[in-house]
């Protein structure tokens, strides 16, 4: 079957626009992450949704970044007033369940450019 | 603060050569412990993942160690082959939460002919 995909693979965008990346998780899976990764840094924890509960944002790091995962399948990551600071690899990840040694299976990320 | 510590940071080796990667977190309390390797490009595919109980666990050529007692963990690699350059991220996930992961900076490994 298909793994997590994400489009699209490459953004550039001007300071101060809006962004939208999309990720489409493995088909059944319940738990869907949202990682940031800075050149030189390691990946960073941005936000997950398990099924139908209410998301844990608390990594999110400012009011200009939102995300949301319809009918428990896809989700978008808006990052508005992009600022250069933001340029980095968004990459997603799903797994059957959250919590224990459930394997995250990520996608190929969205390289996200602020000129 | 949960924090992952990876060296080296970068490691030439011969093919055919064996190679160890270190990793030791400060995560707390301790749920589980993955390597990730990461091509250029394409996001992180799991080699092992070990709980607490498990001070050992293979995948073909690759062998992860835990020692979770000192919180440290090493990644070793038998035979190297040019394919093997990539990435080696160790994650380590605290209990509760969802399975929010903390991850290394990685060890950027290049085999060499």
């Amino acid at each position: 079957g298909a793994g997590v995909s994400q489009s699209p693979s490459n953004k550039v965008t001007e300071k101060g626009k809006d962004v939208e990346l999309r990720c489409d998780p493995i088909s059944g899976h319940t738990a869907l992450y949202w990682y940031r990764q800075s050149l030189g840094q390691g990946l960073e924890f941005l936000i997950y949704f398990q099924g139908n509960s209410a998301p844990d944002k608390s990594g999110l790091p400012s009011d200009r970044f939102s995300a949301e995962r319809t009918g428990g399948s896809v989700s978008t990551l808006t990052i508005q007033r992009t600022q250069q600071e933001d340029s980095a690899v968004y990459l997603c990840a799903s797994s059957l369940l959250a919590g224990g040694p459930n394997e995250q299976f990520f996608g190929p990320g969205t390289r996200l450019t602020v000129l | 603060k949960n924090q992952v510590e990876q060296s080296p940071q970068s490691l030439i080796i011969l093919e055919g050569k064996n190679c160890t990667l270190q990793c030791n977190y400060t995560v707390s309390p301790f749920s589980n412990l993955r390597w990730y390797k990461q091509d250029t490009g394409r996001g992180p595919v799991s080699l092992t993942i070990m709980t607490f109980s498990e001070n050992t666990k293979s995948n073909g050529r690759y062998t992860a160690t835990l020692d979770a007692d000192t919180k440290q963990s090493s990644l070793h690699i038998t035979a190297s082959q040019l394919s093997d350059s990539a990435s080696y991220i160790c994650v380590v996930s605290a209990k509760g939460g969802g399975n929010k992961l903390t991850f290394g900076t990685g060890t950027q490994l290049k085999v060499e002919l």
